[in-house]
């Protein structure tokens, strides 16, 4: 399995509060995904990394900032939770060069209630 | 853009039966295409690809060709079984370094003993 740790796996809080998800990788792949995960919808790509302090926005990326300070972590902030947040957030990882085969490999999850 | 369409479900089957989940992709060039399970409580796993026209890719007794004629790549299992119970997501990748995954909406898939 691919080591990708996601914390926390499961959080509730409630509207207007910040809340930090992390994705911590040891298989020092360059990139590195944030999608959520809802019901009628499939995935979707929040944000996305290409490197140490290289990011991206995805399709759905309004009311989500991301940081990335070193290749290991990558961190997805909500400043201020919203209730059409709540959703399973999933962290993904790719390679480049002799590792870029076009798959990705995923953490387990973390789901995230706003109440 | 690029846009993947699955079938919709839920699908419940009984064991032993024949499987068939459709998926169409829209997408310029020769993309790559994947199909992804999750099984419950789990993040997505990759199940096979096929990076080519008339390729076929295969794991596990499923199979997925890649056609390039009618932009399909339907995956099939001749008998599956209750372990087969998971959500499915069909998905493409554009040519480019920088390209990234598209998803289908996914389908649940029930198997019933």
């Amino acid at each position: 399995d691919a080591g990708i740790t996601q914390s926390p796996r499961h959080k509730v809080t409630e509207t207007g509060t910040p809340v930090t998800l992390r994705c911590h990788q040891t298989e020092n792949h360059r990139y590195m995904y944030w999608y959520r995960q809802d019901p009628g919808h499939g995935l979707r790509l929040i944000h996305y990394s290409y490197g140490v302090k290289d990011t991206d926005k995805g399709e759905v990326s309004d009311g989500y900032s991301v940081s990335r300070s070193k290749t290991e972590d990558f961190l997805l902030t909500l400043e201020s939770a919203t209730s059409s947040q709540t959703s399973v957030y999933f962290c993904a990882i790719s390679g480049t060069g002799a590792l870029n085969t076009g798959e990705l490999f995923f953490g387990e999850g973390s789901r995230l209630t706003v109440l | 853009g690029n846009s993947v369409t699955q079938m919709e479900g839920p699908v419940t089957l009984s064991e032993e039966a024949f499987l068939t989940i459709n998926c169409t992709y829209t997408a310029t060039g020769y993309p790559s295409l994947f199909w992804y399970v999750q099984y419950p409580g789990e993040g997505l796993q990759l199940l096979l690809k096929a990076t080519k026209a008339d390729d076929k890719g295969s794991n596990k007794g499923f199979e997925a060709t890649y056609r390039k004629e009618t932009t399909s790549f339907h995956l099939e299992k001749g008998s599956v079984q209750v372990s087969d119970s998971a959500v499915y997501f069909c998905a493409l990748r554009s040519t480019g370094a920088n390209s990234k995954l598209t998803f289908g909406k996914g389908i649940t898939l029930s198997v019933r003993p």
